[in-house]
């Protein structure tokens, strides 16, 4: 039972470099989400998708794009990764029921330099 | 405007008391969930608790409880008897109805460290 899957756990890049996080649920969710944890300021809601092939903005999507082709994948991309993204990017996932809690994958710590 | 406020960011507590961790939201949906998270340092995400907006019994898993009132638009979480085990980061979480998307939204956390 795998739950919610993120790869890679670890990684750091270079200013300007690219980088696809890779999640993945096999619990049939329908609703995904990424956020980043910075210190002091809890988790923020970078991207999130209502079901397979469609994305929308959450709080800080500035530099990050998405896409979920499958309905199990949630991929987060930086195109040109900055000092400002070092930071730990969990995905969660849930189903359509409103009193389900969202299930977290076991984060992606990234360090950009 | 925040969604979700804590406003301690550490606390501590005696090993066997109580402790209430104060957690605001804000919303202008009538049907939306609250749920209490648990960040240990090795970094996962523990889900506590959860409040539906329409139950009007405050909810209760084990030691931890939640103080639900609805017209202040808070959801505290108390925990009884604590552990040193219980020491941790603790998010406040809000999911939003349907109409929004479902979203969840987080508060900044509150520490909480256990002393013997």
């Amino acid at each position: 039972n795998a739950g919610v899957t993120q790869t890679p756990k670890f990684r750091v890049l270079k200013t300007g470099q690219s980088m696809t996080l890779l999640c993945a649920q096999d619990m049939n969710h329908e609703y995904m989400y990424w956020y980043r944890q910075d210190p002091g300021m809890g988790l923020r809601l970078i991207h999130y998708s209502v079901g397979e092939g469609t994305t929308a903005k959450g709080e800080v999507p500035d530099g990050y794009n998405v896409s979920r082709l499958k309905k199990q994948n949630f991929l987060l991309g930086l195109e040109s990764a900055a000092p400002s993204q070092t930071s730990v990017y969990f995905c969660a996932s849930t189903s359509a029921i409103l009193n389900t809690e969202a299930f977290f994958g076991q984060g992606t710590r990234l360090t950009v330099v | 405007a925040q969604k979700i406020t804590q406003t301690q960011p550490g606390m501590f507590v005696q090993e066997k008391e109580a402790v209430t961790l104060d957690c605001t939201y804000d919303t202008s949906d009538q049907s939306y969930g609250l749920f209490w998270y648990k960040q240990p340092s090795s970094g996962e995400m523990i889900f506590l608790i959860y409040q539906g907006s329409y139950d009007e019994q405050n909810a209760t898993e084990g030691r931890y409880s939640l103080n639900f009132q609805k017209a202040r638009k808070s959801a505290n979480l108390v925990i009884s008897a604590s552990q040193l085990g219980d020491s941790a980061m603790y998010f406040c979480a809000m999911r939003e109805g349907p109409y929004n998307f479902n979203k969840f939204y987080f508060g900044s956390g509150t520490k909480l460290n256990v002393k013997p």
